[in-house]
């Protein structure tokens, strides 16, 4: 079965680019029947989608974050990544990884998600 | 962006009973609405997607039900391992957008 695991750095400055990583064991990234996404939750708050991409397809962005966010796949090491850039307090959140599962033409649900990393942005 | 508003934000219940939560779209988003359920310190789990299909190895006290913009998770008969926070999400258009949560506590 398909597994998700973040990783990166734990604690970011402010105005610096946030960068995680999320590894795909069990599946390829390469499938064309899904995409790959990454949602946040600030601490004691709710969920917050962020973006998502395929390996064939274009990548969607959450439109408050599109201006400072690259999502990218690397087939090579079956993983794929996020970058958010001048990032402020704000940002702190538990981010998530997980696999978009596409049905009629559309990312429909999100299944499975990896366990989650905590970024906390401070100086 | 479709707003997806949850209510009640939180519900205090017992062990049996019978519990619904409401998720009311800004405008129509077609079956497309998903159920998580989030137990602390872990990721979200997927309980149901399209309104009302049930994910593999979900129990059938857990059900999905929509009326219009209107759509409703129920748990028939709360077990101790239900209490948690749920949050729906809508699935029909870019940007994918959440509920607020509704955590169900014990009474």
């Amino acid at each position: 079965q398909v597994q998700l695991q973040e990783s990166g750095p734990g604690l970011v400055k402010p105005s610096e680019t946030l960068s995680l990583t999320c590894n795909v064991s069990g599946g390829s990234v390469s499938s064309t029947s899904y995409y790959w996404g990454w949602i946040r939750q600030p601490p004691g708050k709710g969920l917050e989608w962020i973006g998502i991409l395929s390996y064939s397809e274009s990548a969607y962005y959450n439109p408050s974050l599109k201006s400072r966010l690259t999502i990218s796949v690397d087939t090579s090491k079956n993983q794929f990544s996020l970058k958010l850039s001048s990032v402020t307090a704000a940002d702190t959140a538990v981010y998530y990884c997980a696999r978009g599962i596409v049905m009629d033409r559309g990312v429909r649900r999100f299944d499975p998600w990896g366990q989650g990393t905590l970024v906390t942005v401070s100086s | 962006d479709i707003q997806m508003t949850q209510s009640p934000s939180s519900v205090s219940a017992s062990v049996g009973d019978r519990v619904t939560i409401t998720c009311r779209a800004s405008q129509p988003i077609s079956s497309w609405l998903v159920w998580y359920q989030q137990k602390p310190g872990k990721a979200p789990n997927l309980l149901i997607y399209a309104t009302s299909s049930l994910q593999s190895g979900v129990p059938s006290r857990f059900s999905g039900s929509a009326s219009g913009t209107d759509f409703t998770l129920t748990i028939s008969s709360l077990q101790p391992e239900d209490f948690a926070t749920y949050y729906c999400q809508q699935a029909n258009s870019f940007p994918l957008t959440f509920g607020g949560g509704t955590k169900v506590e014990i009474k």
